[in-house]
């Protein structure tokens, strides 16, 4: 079966400009979420989607915004960038909200 | 609100047993799941716990005590690999991670 898959792997971006990231989740996982890591820091929450509705948010500006499709698969929008959204975004799913969290490989983005 | 506290690194030699700690608050809980993550790679589930006790698996065991909002992982006959970073975690709505301790494993 296959994982979680992230678009893309790496992406740099200029100050100002936006940004959009997917996710497919796991076969039967109804549950996406998504974390901001920086170096040497856990995952820090974003979002969390199940069955297409926002369930959860994190303390992100509201330039941060996401959605869920029928598919169960997910898009994180993040607009004029700023340096400090330089990060590693992973997304994860699970069958539910409590259940044990499947990461994908993360997207890399640089902002310059 | 929800907090964890997690030490920032810890140090054990090959072969040996190392606990790492995790304190929490949390005014709902719905268990506690553990990850590890490797420099570089994404987080992979190591064990959840939901009830007070040991869970054990393999190498691995963690424990918890709701009471106390205390869980440990214990890692058993340290191997080079298990060199990473350990996150303990929070489920819900909104999914708190610690900031992770990383074991550096000394031949």
């Amino acid at each position: 079966d296959a994982g979680v898959t992230q678009s893309p792997t790496h992406l740099i971006k200029t100050r100002g400009q936006h940004v959009t990231l997917r996710c497919s989740p796991i076969s039967g996982h109804k549950s996406v979420s998504w974390y901001q890591q920086v170096l040497g820091q856990g995952p820090q929450f974003i979002f969390q989607y199940y069955e297409k509705e926002e369930r959860g948010r994190g303390n992100f500006p509201d330039r941060f915004s996401a959605r869920q499709f029928p598919n169960y698969s997910s898009e994180l929008n993040v607009n004029a960038l700023l340096l400090g959204d330089s990060a590693l975004y992973l997304c994860a799913s699970s069958f539910n909200r409590w259940s044990p969290l499947h990461f994908g490989n993360g997207t890399r983005l640089t902002v310059t | 609100g929800q907090n964890i506290d997690q030490p920032t690194e810890m140090t054990a030699t090959e072969g040996a047993i190392v606990q790492i700690n995790c304190t929490y608050q949390t005014s709902g809980f719905n268990g506690l799941f553990w990850y590890q993550q490797h420099a570089g790679e994404a987080p992979t589930f190591l064990s959840y716990n939901v009830l007070d006790g040991l869970e054990e698996k393999g190498r691995f065991s963690s424990f918890l005590s709701r009471s106390k909002g205390y869980s440990y992982l214990l890692l058993k006959e340290l191997q080079m690999k298990d060199s990473a970073s350990y996150l303990c975690a929070l489920p819900g709505d909104k999914i708190i991670f610690g900031k992770g301790t990383r074991l550096h494993i000394l031949p």
